[in-house]
Formats: C-alpha cells, structure tokens, sequence
C-alpha cells in the first residue's frame, strides 16, 4: 500500500511567520508531488506542483522535494491568517500508470493574527 | 470557480433511496474521477475514467455505481447506502497526459440517515 503522511496539526504560526509543512511518501516511483489548500468545507485547491528535486518558488510559496528522502514540503512566507486551513500532500506514482493521486490525511495550519 | 461543477451542493437520503451525483467539466480534459472524503481521513480515489472509460475501481462497494456517457460528464449512482457513506464526494478531472494536475470541484456533502 503506497502512503502518504503528514502531520496532522494543527500547526499554529504568528501572522508574518514562515509556516512549513511536510510530507513524506513510501513509493520511491513517485513522479509528481502536489499541494493543495482546502478550506473548512471546500474542495481542495491546486496551489503547486513540483517534479525535480530542488526548490520551486511561485509568490509566497515555496515547494521543495528530495526525492533521496523521500520527502516534500511546502514552505509558506509572511503567514496571513487568510492561509489558515488544511494542507493536502498529494503524490503520483507514473510506475504503475495510475491515473490518479494518493493523498495524505492533511496538516492544519492556523495563523493567529 | 475551477471548471468542474458538481451537483447537488448537499443531499440527505434515507438507506432506501436511490439518488445521483452529478460531475460537469468545461475544462476540455479526458479524464474524470469520483473521491470519497470523510472526516479525518485521506481522499480515497473511488474511481476513475479517461476517454469514457473506467480504468479503475477501488474496491467500491456496489451500491456505488459510475457513469461516464460522455468525457465531460460523470454520475454516480447511489442506492441501498449506508449511514457510513456520509461524506463529502468530490469529482475531479484532468488532461489525459497531465493525468496528476487534476482540478476538484467543490463536492457534494451526502448524510445517510
């Protein structure tokens, strides 16, 4: 069984802090490596994708992947209470051909004003 | 808004009722996929379809039925649910090649009572 673990939370940060949130993954085939931002209630929402190990930068976010380690976080910058809600890590194996994702649990993040 | 619409928003069923989910993408992709979140747990890939075809069943149990008439639609069927069935159903969709950057929609919350 392919797994994917996260910290459940609630990771708590000051507004204007860094928040980091990881996730580590059992299939050393894993290709793709997401995250997604749900809100109490919502869907999840795509916020970045990354496939080379190595950091990925898009605004305030930041995805880094060692795929050595089996692991890949997303680092958040200057917290605004606006980025409180649950981090979904997601991982696509292309080994197995499988059209789909496997999913972590998720890590709550709250960021107090 | 992300493209993928699904309805209804919310449904309350008795365990004999037969009801249907409905999943519309105006995304252009190929490929569409049911998930089952309950509380606390991971999204669980229930199942999925690329070019009208399903290309994968993870072990639902019957009373859960796919429909997939077309590349833009999917249904799924229920009947003879259980109170343990309460979740929220989310559909989501994606290119056929860009199998792993799937778009949600924003889910159905079905209670059984």
């Amino acid at each position: 069984q392919k797994e994917v673990e996260q910290n459940s939370g609630p990771l708590s940060v000051p507004e204007g802090a860094i928040a980091s949130l990881n996730c580590t993954y059992s299939d050393r085939g894993s290709q793709s490596f997401f995250w997604y931002r749900q809100y109490s209630g919502k869907s999840p929402e795509l916020i970045m994708f990354i496939y080379s190990n190595g950091d990925k930068e898009d605004g305030r976010f930041t995805a880094q992947l060692n795929k050595a380690s089996q692991y890949v976080s997303l680092l958040i910058r200057d917290s605004q209470p606006s980025d409180s809600a649950t981090y979904l890590c997601a991982v696509n194996s292309m080994d197995t051909g499988r059209r789909a994702l496997t999913f972590g649990s998720g890590t709550r993040l709250q960021v107090q004003p | 808004e992300t493209g993928v619409t699904q309805t209804p928003r919310h449904l309350v069923m008795g365990m004999t009722n037969k009801k249907s989910l409905k999943c519309e993408q105006h995304l252009g992709h190929n490929a569409m996929y049911w998930y089952k979140q309950s509380a606390k747990k991971p999204l669980e890939l229930m199942f999925v379809y690329n070019f009208k075809e399903q290309t994968e069943n993870n072990s639902v149990p019957s009373r859960f039925s796919p429909e997939c008439p077309n590349s833009s639609h999917l249904f799924l069927h229920l009947h003879t649910l259980q109170p343990e069935d309460s979740a929220l159903y989310l559909c989501a969709s994606s290119q056929d090649r860009e199998a792993a950057l799937q778009y949600f929609g924003a889910g159905t919350r079905l209670s059984v009572l």
